[in-house]
């Protein structure tokens, strides 16, 4: 079955500093990935996706990701931290369910950003 | 543009009680879904469907019924609540197509005493 594994439950970085969020997915075939934020008390938004050609992709908000096939994984990572990006994350792919691509979700990582 | 709505915000219900979620997309997706958020379970799918008139279960079925009788609306029914489904409950919308991301609603807070 399709699965996302998040292996960090909690991040803290200071700002300015640099940021790498893991995701590893299992999958069959070629996934359709995607990071999601969640800001307190707020729904998901979409960070940015990946299905097909370029590996590294950009979102919004300055944030950018790699596929690594070989090691199954989907990295978040952003340059420079703001205090604004402390912020639930949630890396998901689209798994076949009933014939249908329906996302699914890992656990979430919590961002804390140091002033 | 209004997006996901879900309606209530907030509720609280005694164990036993019965109440319906409201999502409402004015995207016209064909796909919808109900997710619940716990601590540390991150988001699990309840149920989905993947147009009008169909539903699907998915990860966490028990205790909840839905129904889309019309291509922008997805209920959500519990029929007698439990403590354990205190939650936060997501909505969310998307087109059919596999590339596409899905939209959120704000989220329901439900606490069942």
């Amino acid at each position: 079955a399709q699965s996302v594994t998040q292996p960090d439950i909690h991040i803290t970085v200071s700002e300015g500093a640099s940021l790498e969020l893991r995701c590893n997915y299992s999958y069959g075939a070629t996934p359709y990935l995607f990071w999601y934020v969640q800001s307190p008390g707020q729904g998901l938004q979409l960070l940015l996706k990946y299905f097909s050609g370029d590996t590294l992709v950009q979102g919004i908000k300055g944030f950018e990701a790699e596929f690594k096939r070989s090691q199954s994984s989907f990295n978040l990572r952003k340059p420079s931290v703001h205090w604004s990006d402390a912020a639930e994350y949630f890396c998901a792919v689209g798994a076949l369910i009933g014939g249908s691509y329906i996302p699914t979700f890992g656990r979430g990582t919590s961002l804390i950003v140091h002033p | 543009n209004a997006g996901v709505t879900q309606t209530p915000k907030f509720r609280v219900l005694k164990t036993g009680q019965s109440m319906t979620l409201l999502c409402a997309q004015d995207m016209n997706h064909e796909y919808m879904y109900w997710y619940r958020q716990d601590p540390g379970m991150g988001l699990r799918l309840i149920h989905y469907s993947v147009g009008e008139g169909t539903t699907a279960k998915g990860e966490v079925p028990d205790g909840y019924n839905v129904s889309r009788l019309k291509k922008q609306n997805f209920l959500l029914g519990l029929e007698s609540a439990a403590p354990s489904q205190t939650s936060v409950y997501f909505c969310a919308s998307s087109y059919r197509q596999l590339h596409t991301e899905a939209f959120f609603g704000q989220g329901t807070r439900l606490t069942v005493v």
